[in-house]
């Protein structure tokens, strides 16, 4: 099955740097690639996602690109404040979200 | 206002004891499924259901049943639940094609 890993597993950055988390995925189907933002003690919670007939997507401070060629996707979110201290987690799926497979987590804080 | 439910939200039992957790959308949509969440495993999918009367396993099905005899409610059972099912378990539903998976609050299950 679809096998998605994600680095690093913690990030610490200073409030208004950039903050970028990796995932690579295994298998060459996948077509849908979400990524859910969980803070403490709460749900997961989408925050943005891309297919894959688009390269990049942007909303606001956070963006996604993705290289299907390389089958690896990359969150990027400047600008950082206290409130994206959260864990991240990307995830894949072939049919296009149906059966997500989740990468284990980023676990992003940014200091003030 | 449009929401996934669990119930219980919190639940300590013992070895061998069936139990359920409820899951329950009011947004009509197709698609359920569970997961459950572990420190560094991330979010893995037990079980997932495409409408009414179907269902199928997701990656780590063994030890849990699902049924799904109505749109809105997708409960899972543990039959005979075991210490290594101690974990925060998610439910969550979507419309079809991949758009976003709205999550449950999620039930944290202790089995002694």
């Amino acid at each position: 099955g679809e096998n998605v890993e994600q680095h690093p597993s913690t990030l610490s950055v200073q409030e208004g740097d950039s903050a970028v988390i990796k995932c690579t995925y295994s298998d060459s189907a996948s077509n849908y690639f979400p990524w859910y933002k969980q803070e403490l003690g709460k749900r997961p919670q989408l925050i943005i996602d891309i297919r894959s007939n688009v390269g990049e997507k942007k909303d606001q401070r956070i963006a996604v690109t993705l290289n299907k060629t390389a089958k690896h996707f990359s969150l990027h979110i400047t600008e950082t404040q206290p409130e994206d201290s959260a864990v991240y987690f990307c995830a894949a799926s072939i049919n296009s979200g149906y059966a997500l497979n989740f990468g284990k987590g980023t676990s992003l804080l940014v200091t003030p | 206002e449009a929401q996934v439910t669990q119930n219980p939200r919190y639940l300590i039992t013992v070895t061998g004891k069936k139990l359920t957790v409820t899951c329950s959308q009011n947004m009509n949509h197709e698609y359920m499924s569970w997961y459950r969440q572990d420190p560094g495993l991330g979010l893995r999918q037990i079980y997932y259901s495409m409408n009414v009367e179907v269902t199928d396993k997701g990656d780590v099905p063994e030890g849990y049943k699902v049924s799904r005899k109505e749109k809105r409610n997708f409960p899972l059972i543990l039959e005979s639940p075991s210490p290594n099912q101690t974990s925060l378990y998610f439910c969550a539903s979507s419309l079809p094609q991949g758009v976003e998976q709205y999550f449950g609050p999620g039930t944290r299950l202790t089995v002694t």
